[in-house]
């Protein structure tokens, strides 16, 4: 049983440029969440994802944006990033048979920005 | 917004003893959960709760859902090197439980 997978690892960017995070749901969820955890601190909500909608969106400004395919994957973009959107950016996925509220997190991209 | 706070921020602790940790908020939650975070990876789920009162263990590990519903603990007994890390506590509020909020964790450190 696969868990959370997220792509890629690891990523370098510089101020002004865009970027795209990538991630696939535990088997049997459909809901997709994407949190940024900065360095010693708690994970920050960033917006959840279900049947290809943005179902919830936390205190993010619109440079972050989101996408779910019909197979429950999802990706997150950022334009024009700024220093401070360096993070370990997490995907946490959820589904019915184990409740909304119980997310399974996938290991993170950690994203500098230069 | 709704804030957890989570006590200790870090402790030492020697091999063998128990650990507890605990989180508080000042407005209710629905669901508590309980992660371990390993340096560069993403946060392990441990414990759910999701009752008021209940006590759930997982191995050597115990959580309880405050009556009050805000608050919760978390008790590792007989702890092991393994252990080292940050523990999470985690939660969905009355406003929504699709979003989890975070408290800032606990970072355990053990001395073999």
């Amino acid at each position: 049983d696969a868990g959370v997978t997220q792509s890629p690892t690891h990523l370098i960017k510089t101020r002004g440029q865009q970027v795209t995070l990538r991630c696939s749901p535990k088997s049997g969820h459909d809901t997709v969440s994407w949190y940024q955890q900065a360095l010693g601190q708690g994970p920050q909500f960033i917006f959840q994802y279900y049947e290809e909608e943005e179902r919830q969106r936390g205190n993010f400004p619109d440079r972050f944006s989101g996408h779910q395919f019909p197979n429950y994957s999802s990706e997150l973009n950022v334009n024009a990033l700024l220093l401070g959107d360096s993070a370990l950016y997490l995907c946490a996925s959820s589904g019915a048979g184990t409740g909304q509220e119980t997310q399974y997190f996938g290991p993170g991209t950690r994203l500098l920005v230069l | 917004g709704q804030q957890l706070n989570q006590s200790p921020q870090s402790m030492f602790i020697q091999e063998g003893e128990d650990v507890s940790m605990n989180c508080t908020s000042s407005s209710i939650f629905n669901t508590w959960l309980w992660y371990k975070q390993d340096p560069g990876e993403g946060p392990v789920l441990l414990i759910a709760l999701y009752k008021a009162g209940e006590l759930t263990s997982n191995g050597r590990l115990t959580a309880q859902f405050g009556i009050t519903r805000k608050d919760s603990f978390l008790n590792i007994s007989a702890s092991i090197p393994s252990d080292v890390g940050i523990y999470f506590c985690a939660g969905t509020g009355m406003d929504s439980s699709y979003k989890l909020i975070f408290g800032s964790g606990t970072r355990l450190l053990v001395r073999p």
